[in-house]
């Protein structure tokens, strides 16, 4: 069965940091992988998404993710975070269409200090 | 601002019971799927719904059945509670399968004591 890690729990930086939050998936097929956000008081929402094609993705805020199938790795990343920025970040997995099994992360609490 | 929503917001029952919980999908979403979330971490499927039909299911037993309607809402319920039953239920719409980007409502918080 399908696992998605996210090792790092709670990150914590000050504002302007660069961030890159960690998401290792235990799969050997084609996957489908995201990135889900909640920001706090908010619902869960799709921040990026991988299907195929160009292995780095671009979604909303800033925010991209680089899939890198020899690491079994898609880690998000930003240049510079701030403040609102601050939110719990799920990884996610899917594998090839058909399959309707999305398998998240734990998540990882991210604390931008101002 | 997401037009899925969830009701009840929270919910105490006692080890035994039985419990309904309900979702009303976002407009122009055929397709429904339910998580329980633990505290502390991610999401796990349960199970999906389109097109008032089960089409999938996460590593849950039986005692956790669901139903969708012709307007797409739909319905998850649990028999027998269970104390490790106690979470977060999340459903979430999408035009499609899990590839469409899911709208996630805010959950029912279940309690069982």
């Amino acid at each position: 069965a399908q696992s998605v890690s996210q090792h790092n729990h709670h990150v914590i930086l000050s504002e302007a940091a660069s961030l890159e939050l960690g998401c290792n998936y235990s799969y050997g097929g084609t996957v489908n992988l995201f990135w889900y956000v909640q920001y706090p008081g908010q619902h869960l929402q799709l921040l990026l998404k991988y299907f195929s094609g160009d292995p780095l993705v671009k979604g909303i805020k800033g925010f991209e993710a680089e899939f890198i199938k020899s690491k079994f790795s898609f880690n998000l990343r930003k240049p510079s975070v701030q403040w609102s920025d601050t939110a719990e970040y799920f990884c996610a997995v899917l594998l090839d269409f058909g399959n309707e099994k999305l398998t998240f992360g734990t998540g990882t609490r991210l604390t931008i200090i101002p | 601002e997401t037009g899925v929503t969830q009701s009840p917001t929270h919910l105490i029952k006692t080890r035994g019971q039985q419990v309904t919980l309900r979702c009303s999908s976002q407009s122009g979403h055929n397709t429904v799927s339910w998580y329980q979330q633990a505290l502390g971490q991610g999401p796990q499927f349960i199970f999906q719904y389109y097109r008032e039909e089960e089409n999938g299911r996460g590593n849950f037993p039986p005692r956790f059945s669901g139903l969708q309607f012709p307007n797409y809402s739909s319905e998850l319920n649990v028999n027998a509670l269970e104390l490790d039953d106690s979470a977060l239920y999340l459903c979430a719409s999408s035009q499609g399968g899990a590839a469409y980007e899911q709208y996630f409502g805010p959950g029912t918080r279940l309690t069982v004591t």
